[in-house]
């Protein structure tokens, strides 16, 4: 079974700082990595996702990702942090042929002034 | 705004009591999707159906069922409730039958809070 852990509970950043937020996947085959953004009292929102070829993603909001199989990892990046990032990102796993997704805990991201 | 809608956006019971949680999925969409989502743990996913019928079932309590009707909208429901059934509850849509290619809309929740 797949699993996705995100070490960093909470992680606070100046604003125009850059970002990184950490994922590690456990699955045996090609995983399929998504990352989302839950705002308060919102549901989640897709930044972007990885199936396959080139190893950096590119979403929305202006972050990417790396998918790195060697170290089963899928970091979240932006280069300079806005206030409105401040919000729950999660990141999670799916396998080929199945529709449901495996979402680590979360990391909660503080923008401070 | 995903165009997923949910109802109600919050709920306070009583243990042992039943409730019924409602979505709506955006126009088109064919699959539906629960989510439950809690502190100790984390968004998991519970069911999903697509245009009526079940297609994959996750960590769902035999306490809670689902269904999908003609017109698409969905309801989750949850009976015996207890404690630890306080969460937050998700539901997504996405267009087709649920392939990970597809994108999955989330609504903004039902918070269930269990007295």
């Amino acid at each position: 079974a797949q699993s996705v852990t995100q070490p960093d509970i909470h992680i606070t950043v100046s604003e125009g700082a850059s970002l990184e937020l950490r994922c590690n996947y456990s699955y045996g085959a090609t995983p399929y990595l998504f990352w989302y953004v839950q705002s308060p009292g919102q549901g989640l929102q897709l930044l972007l996702k990885y199936f396959s070829g080139d190893t950096l993603v590119q979403g929305i909001k202006g972050f990417e990702a790396e998918f790195k199989r060697s170290q089963s990892s899928f970091n979240l990046r932006k280069p300079s942090v806005h206030w409105s990032d401040a919000a729950e990102y999660f990141c999670a796993v799916g396998a080929w042929g199945y529709s449901t997704l495996t979402f680590g805990k979360g990391t909660m991201l503080l923008v401070s002034p | 705004d995903s165009g997923v809608t949910q109802t109600p956006k919050h709920l306070i019971t009583a243990t042992g009591q039943r409730v019924t949680l409602r979505c709506s999925p955006r126009s088109g969409d064919l699959s539906v999707y629960w989510y439950q989502q809690s502190l100790d743990q984390g968004l998991q996913f519970l069911i999903q159906y697509y245009n009526g019928e079940e297609r994959a079932k996750g960590n769902i309590l035999e306490r809670f069922s689902a269904q999908q009707f003609p017109d698409l909208h969905s309801e989750l429901n949850l009976s015996s409730l207890e404690l630890g059934d306080s969460a937050l509850y998700f539901c997504a849509s996405s267009v087709g039958r649920g392939v990970l290619q597809e994108t999955q809309y989330f609504g903004p929740g039902t918070r269930l809070l269990v007295l």
